[in-house]
């Protein structure tokens, strides 16, 4: 257990829906990472949080967007969703950033849009 | 820009013999770090081992080693001793100062096989 949950686990969602996606990173860690593994894409960075703030940002499509909260929990919203949005979103947390920061990774939401 | 290439779509080794994943990478940072995850078939992506560009021997944790070679620009995981257990799916990823040295760059995996 890497101490980072995501909620859902499963989701399944007609096209043009909006969902929300959460996660809870391991107790004390500042950095927040979403990552998109889909079978034509591979595994692909979204965007990071750190400490409330953005601090980096991927190939996150103008219709995703997302947010840290005081707490440091971070949700991650997909609007207007498409077929192609199916995939398996992972979030990870890191106690700081850093050339050698490891990333510990949730267990990560499957999503099926229909 | 920085890309891992993983050449090895799948991989098969008899279980206790010892098992290299090849991985290239490239990019222009001076400085950058070098990590394997895997996957099993239940999702979560696991961290293995950490190798950093600087770092004068190569990177060891238990069963698992990291062939560096930094003039071939290649970060090979070796596991030794196979076990039924590692069958799984083992990325490849890469951090770098582009991006703020913050986002990590995967392969495309290697699918291994352990068998008996």
């Amino acid at each position: 257990d890497s101490g980072v949950t995501q909620t859902p686990k499963h989701l399944i969602t007609a096209t043009g829906q909006r969902v929300t996606l959460r996660c809870s990173p391991r107790s004390g860690d500042l950095s927040v990472y979403w990552y998109q593994q889909s079978l034509d894409q591979g595994l692909q960075f979204l965007i990071q949080y750190y400490n409330g703030e953005e601090r980096a940002k991927g190939n996150i499509l103008e219709r995703f967007s997302a947010q840290q909260f005081p707490d440091l929990h971070s949700e991650l919203n997909l609007s207007s969703l498409e077929l192609g949005d199916s995939a398996l979103y992972f979030c990870a947390s890191s106690d700081r950033t850093g050339l050698g920061t490891e990333a510990f990774f949730g267990q990560g939401t499957r999503l099926t849009v229909v | 820009a920085q890309k891992i290439t993983q050449t090895q779509p799948g991989m098969f080794v008899q279980e206790k013999e010892a098992v290299t994943l090849d991985c290239t990478y490239d990019t222009s940072d001076p400085s950058y770090g070098l990590f394997w995850y895997k996957q099993p078939s239940s999702g979560e992506m696991i961290f293995l081992i950490y190798q950093g560009s600087y770092d004068q021997q190569n990177a060891t944790e238990g069963r698992y080693s990291l062939n560096f070679q930094k003039a071939r620009k290649s970060a090979n995981l070796v596991i030794s001793a196979s076990q039924l257990g590692d069958s799984a799916m083992y990325f490849c990823a890469m951090r770098g100062l582009t991006g703020g040295g913050n986002k990590l760059t995967f392969g495309t995996g290697t699918q291994l096989k352990v068998e008996l």
